[in-house]
C-alpha cells in the first residue's frame, strides 16, 4: 500500500534515554517532515529534508537530530529524552514542500 | 515567524447544518492546506489552496492571499466530519499550524 509508514506506533521511554522513530515512504517525494503534536496544540516542525542528503530545522528542533540517507527514508533521532518530549509525532511526505501531504498513523511517545 | 489563527476553536453543530471555519495568517505565503484530524487522530490533507476556490463534494475551501485569511466551508454536516480541522501554510521550507478548530456534529 503506497503512503507514509511510522514506526512504531506507540513508545516509553525512560529519561535519557535514545531512541529512533522510523518513517518511510514508497512515493517518490522528495520532501518529508517530521512534526510533534501537543495537547491541544497544532503540529509544530521539528526538521524537514527537500530531498536525499538535505535536512533542516523547523520550529522546535532542540533534541532531536533526522538524516536523509534515501528519499524513502527520515528516520528521526531521540539523543537524550526528557519528559518534555511527551507527544505525538507524525511524519509528512510530498511532491515538494507545501504540496498536499501524506501523514503517518502517528507515533505516541511517553518519557517518564 | 508568521502567526496563524484558526476560529472558532470550538464549534458544536446538528446534523445537516452549514459551517464556515475561518485561517487568519500573518505574512505572505508560498502555499496553504487544511487538513481534518479525525478522532482517531489520523490527519487527512482536505485542500492544498495557496489561493482561489476549491470544491471536493460538501467542502469548499477560499483563500484570498493579498488579504492573508482562507475559509474552509462544510455544508450538509454529517457526524462523521467531527474531528479537528487545521490549516496550515509553507513559507520557505517551513510548515506553520494553527491551533486548530474542533468540530463536533451531533446526531
Amino acid at each position: 500500500n503506497a503512503g507514509v509508514t511510522q514506526t512504531p506506533k506507540f513508545q516509553v521511554l525512560k529519561t535519557g534515554q535514545s531512541m529512533t522513530l522510523q518513517c518511510a515512504q514508497d512515493m517518490n517525494h522528495e520532501y518529508m517532515s517530521w512534526y510533534r503534536q501537543d495537547p491541544g496544540m497544532g503540529l509544530r516542525l521539528i526538521h524537514y529534508s527537500v530531498g536525499a542528503g538535505i535536512t533542516d530545522q523547523g520550529e522546535v528542533p532542540n533534541g532531536y537530530n533526522v538524516s536523509r540517507s534515501t528519499t524513502e527514508d527520515f528516520p528521526l533521532r531521540l539523543l537524550s529524552a526528557a519528559p518534555s518530549q511527551t507527544s505525538v509525532y507524525f511524519c509528512a511526505s510530498s511532491y515538494w514542500q507545501g504540496d498536499g501531504y501524506t501523514f503517518g498513523s502517528g507515533t505516541r511517545l511517553t518519557v517518564v | 515567524g508568521i502567526q496563524v489563527e484558526q476560529s472558532p476553536p470550538d464549534l458544536i453543530l446538528q446534523e445537516g447544518a452549514n459551517s464556515t471555519l475561518r485561517c487568519n495568517f500573518s505574512d505572505s505565503v508560498n502555499n496553504l492546506q487544511w487538513f481534518h484530524q479525525n478522532p482517531w487522530g489520523q490527519l487527512i490533507n482536505l485542500f492544498y489552496i495557496p489561493s482561489g476556490t476549491k470544491q471536493n463534494g460538501r467542502l469548499s475551501a477560499t483563500t484570498v492571499a493579498t488579504e492573508r485569511y482562507s475559509l474552509l466551508y462544510i455544508s450538509s454536516s454529517q457526524t462523521t466530519d467531527s474531528g479537528v480541522y487545521f490549516c496550515a501554510v509553507h513559507r520557505a521550507g517551513k510548515s506553520t499550524f494553527g491551533d486548530g478548530t474542533t468540530l463536533t456534529v451531533k446526531p
